[in-house]
């Protein structure tokens, strides 16, 4: 079984203030994706990175997949209260290409 | 486009009751997923499909079983209901396999009394 273990597990921070969460693993993932998910919702997938060193932008957020392609981070800079969610990392498996297996997420508090 | 619609949104059952939970998509996406989400323990693969007329188990099958019948819908179906499987449950779909992204429902909140 493939696992993924996310960090911190909880945060809270200030509106404004800079954060990274990671993702890591002792396993290789041929690719790993990032949702976020708010309360009484599915999650929604923010980005897929593919490639070893690869690093993604999205407005404020920039991903990025570990060379070895065993982890990754989401780092928010200016986090904002909209930031808010519980944000989840999931990976596919160099042999279950047809499954995720997913991180057990980061709980994200941005307050005003 | 409706996305994935899962009904319903909210059931409580009791000790050893039945119910099925309905999932379906419009998007025409061949694999199909269905997970349960509990507090603090990320989601947890209960069946799988990759088109209509496969499944195959995920990490946690026991009590549940799954049919897909066409490509749109993927009913889960819960036999003598324990308190154990109160959860809060997701149906997802892609199109397929590899680093396509998945498209989830917005949940079934399950209750076992």
């Amino acid at each position: 079984t493939q696992l993924l273990e996310q960090s911190p597990q909880f945060l809270s921070i200030q509106e404004g203030e800079n954060l990274t969460v990671y993702c890591n693993s002792s396993s290789v993932f041929s690719s790993l994706q990032w949702y976020r998910q708010e309360p009484g919702e599915g999650p929604v997938l923010l980005v897929t990175v593919v490639t070893g060193g690869e690093v993604k932008k999205l407005k404020r957020l920039t991903f990025q997949f570990g060379d070895a392609r065993k982890d990754s981070s989401l780092h928010i800079t200016a986090a904002q209260p909209g930031d808010t969610g519980l944000y989840l990392c999931a990976g596919v498996g160099e042999t279950s290409g047809s499954r995720l297996t997913f991180g057990e997420g980061t709980q994200l508090t941005v307050n005003p | 486009n409706a996305g994935v619609t899962q009904t319903p949104k909210f059931r409580i059952l009791k000790i050893g009751q039945s119910m099925t939970l309905q999932c379906a998509q419009d998007m025409n996406h061949n694999y199909m997923y269905w997970y349960r989400q509990d507090p603090g323990m990320g989601l947890k693969l209960i069946y799988y499909s990759v088109g209509a007329g496969i499944t195959d188990k995920g990490e946690v099958p026991n009590g549940y079983n799954v049919s897909r019948s066409t490509t749109e819908d993927f009913p889960l179906r819960l036999e003598l209901a324990a308190p154990s499987q109160t959860s809060v449950y997701f149906c997802a779909s892609r199109h397929g396999g590899g680093s396509y992204g998945y498209t989830f429902g917005s949940g079934t909140r399950l209750t076992v009394v």
